[in-house]
């Protein structure tokens, strides 16, 4: 069975910064392209940022672009995400999915809530 | 950025009626559109893959169909467990975007 589980939520100021987790089991992870989503109280989904199975290639949302940096350890099959001048807009439950073929999320974590605000 | 616009946004239905999601892209996306249901307080789950095709687990009352820029999530006799909101999304290109949801209450 495919397992996601994300960590590291947190209260942070703004400007401040915060590191993801997200820990996976019961699938070849380094065989698989990984995704942040975010969704804010009350709002819907929004993409954040993808990462391919090697971890050569990253994409970003725009607004994160130059704040956010997502990388991934296949040898401990868990996916990050650095995020840095943390601003009140990015409060929101962070999900991390799995991507089958590079398409469509087939398994998502249960989410770790992000605050910011002073 | 594909943009993906869903109507309704809201939708208030009696059990076992038929509902009606739309959603259409900024662009031609082919079939690169997915539907996903979310409940309240749990993360996404996929429904349809690549426009029409089932994925595993889900309930025959849940179909999909369209391509290009025009795509429609059909429910087939709503059920009360059908209570979500419900999120098309699209993979096509470097960045993917999400419609902004459809929330189905039951009446």
């Amino acid at each position: 069975e495919m397992q996601l589980s994300e960590s590291g939520g947190a209260l942070v100021q703004p400007g401040g910064s915060l590191r993801l987790s997200c820990a996976t089991s019961g699938f070849p992870f380094s065989s698989y392209a990984m995704s942040w989503v975010r969704q804010a109280p009350g709002k819907g989904l929004e993409w954040v940022s993808s990462i391919s199975g090697p971890g050569t290639t990253t994409y970003y949302v725009d607004s994160v672009e130059g704040r956010f940096t997502i990388s991934r350890d296949n040898y401990r099959n868990t996916l990050f995400l650095q995020m840095n001048s943390l601003r009140a807009e990015d409060t929101a439950v962070y999900y991390c999915g799995k991507l089958y073929s590079g398409s469509y999320f087939d398994s998502w974590g249960q989410g770790s809530l992000v605050t910011v605000s002073s | 950025e594909i943009v993906l616009t869903q109507s309704p946004d809201f939708q208030s239905v009696t059990p076992k009626e038929r509902v009606t999601i739309s959603c259409r892209a900024s662009q031609n996306i082919g079939n690169n559109l997915h539907w996903y249901q979310q409940k309240p307080g749990q993360s996404p789950q996929l429904l349809i893959k690549f426009a029409s095709q089932s994925f595993s687990g889900v309930p025959s009352r849940f179909s999909g169909s369209g391509s290009g820029t025009d795509f429609t999530l059909i429910i087939n006799g709503l059920e009360t467990e059908d209570a979500a909101t419900y999120y098309c999304h699209q993979t096509t290109g470097l960045r993917q975007t999400f419609g902004g949801g459809t929330k189905v209450e039951i009446k």
